[in-house]
């Protein structure tokens, strides 16, 4: 049972073009986390939002958590050959049973075309 | 300050063979994870170590056992590799008061 919806699973696009990529799930977190990840290596953290209704800002790139904390999206403005990789959202419940664990969408590759 | 390693970095086995992947991390956290990557399947959780002395099975342990040998250090052992359990094996740490995780580099396993 996969918690957390990741789409689209592929994304190809022309550098330039704008895109949103969406982490969807019925259970509620305590916070969600995008990642990043390129060929040959692990996922490098791109942000954490926390709050319901968070945003949160790192240059082209805009995160949204959603008000009941149980969404998430991303959207690249202007998207550069740079962007190419696989997109990760994950979940991260705080205490009980799930004392620290991620649980990760199914991924987004993304491919930017110059 | 490596962060999080792993080895080996790329493996190959045959069925029915056993091995070890190694993990260590010098950031001094507390909580230690494995996962399995593979296509389409976003990261699954294997087993976990809240903390030096324990371990916990996460979404995908059959087959696989772990050894929380320090705080440092949380090893995965294949017993016996089957076929299905070709993927690539990411370690990770976190600290306890942080969601961070920091992932190692990955061991890429094929079982033939």
């Amino acid at each position: 049972t996969q918690l957390l919806e990741q789409s689209p699973q592929f994304l190809s696009i022309q550098e330039g073009e704008n895109l949103t990529v969406y982490c969807n799930s019925s259970s509620v977190f305590s916070s969600l986390q995008w990642y990043r990840q390129e060929p040959g290596e692990g996922p490098v953290l791109l942000v954490t939002v926390v709050t319901g209704g968070e945003v949160k800002k790192l240059k082209r790139l805009t995160f949204q958590f959603g008000d009941a904390r149980k969404d998430s999206s991303l959207h690249i403005t202007a998207a550069q050959p740079g962007d190419t990789g696989l997109y990760l959202c994950a979940g991260f419940k705080a205490g009980g049973t799930s004392y620290g664990k991620l649980t990760f969408g199914q991924g987004t590759i993304l491919t930017v075309h110059p | 300050n490596a962060g999080v390693t792993q080895t080996p970095k790329f493996q190959v086995l045959k069925t029915g063979q056993s091995m070890t992947l190694q993990c260590a991390q010098d950031m001094n956290h507390n909580s230690m994870y494995w996962y399995r990557q593979d296509p389409g399947m976003g990261l699954r959780l294997i087993y976990y170590s809240a903390s030096e002395g324990t371990t916990d099975k996460g979404e995908v342990p059959n087959g696989y056992n772990v050894s929380r040998l320090n705080k440092r250090e949380f090893s995965l052992r294949l017993e016996s590799a089957a076929p299905s359990q070709t993927s690539v094996y990411f370690c990770a740490s976190r600290r306890r008061d942080r969601d961070t995780q920091y992932f190692g580099p990955g061991t890429r396993l094929t079982v033939l």
